[in-house]
């Protein structure tokens, strides 16, 4: 199983420009989240889907939108890049259920807004 | 709002010095987890405690939930390099719908060989 996959690993943007960062798990499992790592910080969420057709807003949301494209299929996009959103960005999935709520983190994606 | 402190924020060891990280929340908590992340990586699951005083064990790794559940710990038996990386603690966030994890900022363990 290929788990959750994230790309693209690495990109480099300039200060206005769009891009969305795409996340697919294959693990059947029922909520993504997508957050962001930056030193010091911890992770700190941006935005969840508990269930395909649902999404919600986490600690920081202001300057993304995400968009649960199916049960898999998780993407989250920067409309107009700023260079405080400069940072690590994972993507994670979870079986939400009684006894099971273990994340399971993709590899990343480094994101340089210049 | 619900916070989560984790010290120390960095810790440096010598390879067979003992390690402990510890995990202070502001509210009673249902369980805990903990997540490994290596240098360059992504945070793996390590465990996930839910009793009162529950103590588990994974080979030198000792984690402990407090018995008032607010708090929480893990000790490295005998560092070694393989035991680098940051570790972090993250209890539910009951501020979130269908309890988030909230993720304290982590302690970042280096280990000399």
């Amino acid at each position: 199983n290929a788990g959750v996959t994230q790309t693209p690993k690495f990109q480099v943007l300039k200060t206005g420009q769009s891009m969305t960062l795409q996340c697919a798990q294959d693990m059947n499992h029922n909520s993504m989240y997508w957050y962001r790592q930056d030193p010091g910080m911890g992770l700190r969420l941006i935005y969840y889907s508990a269930s395909e057709g649902t999404t919600d807003k986490g600690e920081v949301p202001n300057g993304y939108n995400v968009s649960r494209l199916n049960k898999r299929e998780f993407s989250l996009r920067l409309e107009s890049a700023a260079p405080s959103q400069t940072s690590v960005y994972f993507c994670a999935s979870r079986l939400y259920r009684a006894g099971a709520n273990v994340l399971t983190f993709g590899a990343g994606s480094r994101l340089t807004v210049l | 709002g619900q916070q989560v402190m984790q010290i120390p924020q960095y810790q440096h060891v010598q390879e067979g010095e003992d390690f402990t990280t510890y995990c202070n929340s502001s509210t009673t908590l249902s369980n805990i987890q903990w997540y490994k992340q290596r240098p360059g990586g992504h945070p793996v699951f390590l465990i996930q405690l839910v009793k009162s005083g529950e103590v588990k064990k994974q080979k030198r790794l000792t984690f402990q939930f407090g018995e008032a559940k607010k708090n929480s710990s893990l000790h490295i038996t005998a560092t070694q390099t393989t035991d680098v990386g940051t570790y972090f603690c993250a209890p539910p966030n009951y501020g979130g719908s269908q309890g988030n994890l909230i993720f304290g900022k982590g302690t970042k363990l280096s280990v000399k060989p």
